[in-house]
């Protein structure tokens, strides 16, 4: 069946680091993708999403480029912030049902000033 | 965006017990669904909800263990039966809207 798998973390860096979260995925089709975050004490919220090769998905600094060849969708940002700390999950839906979400593990990040 | 509240946040309840989680969504929707995150765990589909017809389950998730009810466009309720330590998670009400999934604050469920 289809499944997403992400880096393992915690990943914790520098403010103004370089940030990759790896996200790889497994699917028959074509499925969207899309980056979730948890912030502390909130609920899950939509960071970007991609529904076709090649497109890439942008938010709030943070970006994602759907890669058909290699079935991936790593979250990348130049300059993390403080308030970029959270749980960032990967997830694919199969269908036009985008309430159907399968999800990867997460990875918590964590910046320190 | 859709807004959705879930009720309660957070209970310990004792094993054995049923606890009913409420959803409420400030619009109407066809379809709601209910997801699982287990302690140090990824988000898992326990079922979808569409008013006036029973609730589709995922594998691994039966109706006896988390009967679900949906009585109009904005409502769901799920229920956790015959609770046991196991059952310990944050539990999740979504909707889907324009492509895009929101999802509620979550309730945290602790059986002891």
């Amino acid at each position: 069946g289809d499944s997403v798998t992400q880096m393992e973390g915690p990943v914790t860096l520098s403010e103004e680091a370089f940030l990759t979260i790896n996200c790889t995925y497994t699917a028959t089709g074509y499925p969207s993708l899309f980056w979730y975050v948890q912030y502390p004490g909130e609920g899950l919220q939509l960071l970007l999403k991609a529904t076709k090769a090649d497109d890439k998905g942008s938010n709030k600094g943070f970006e994602a480029t759907y890669r058909k060849e290699t079935t991936s969708f790593h979250l990348e940002k130049g300059s993390v912030q403080v308030s970029d700390s959270a749980v960032y999950f990967c997830a694919l839906t199969g269908g036009s049902n985008t309430g159907k979400l399968i999800f990867g593990q997460g990875t918590t990040l964590q910046v320190k000033p | 965006s859709a807004v959705i509240s879930q009720k309660p946040s957070r209970d310990i309840c004792q094993r054995g017990t049923s606890l009913t989680i409420q959803c409420q969504v400030d619009s109407q929707v066809t379809m709601m669904f209910w997801y699982r995150q287990q302690p140090g765990q990824s988000l898992t589909l326990i079922a979808t909800a569409n008013q006036g017809s029973e609730a589709t389950y995922e594998s691994g998730f039966v109706i006896d263990k988390f009967p679900i009810s949906r009585p109009n466009l904005t409502f769901s309720t799920l229920t956790v039966s015959n609770m046991s330590p196991e059952d310990s998670s944050i539990y999740l009400c979504s909707v889907d809207e324009y492509t895009e999934a929101f999802f509620g604050q979550g309730t945290r469920l602790t059986v002891v």
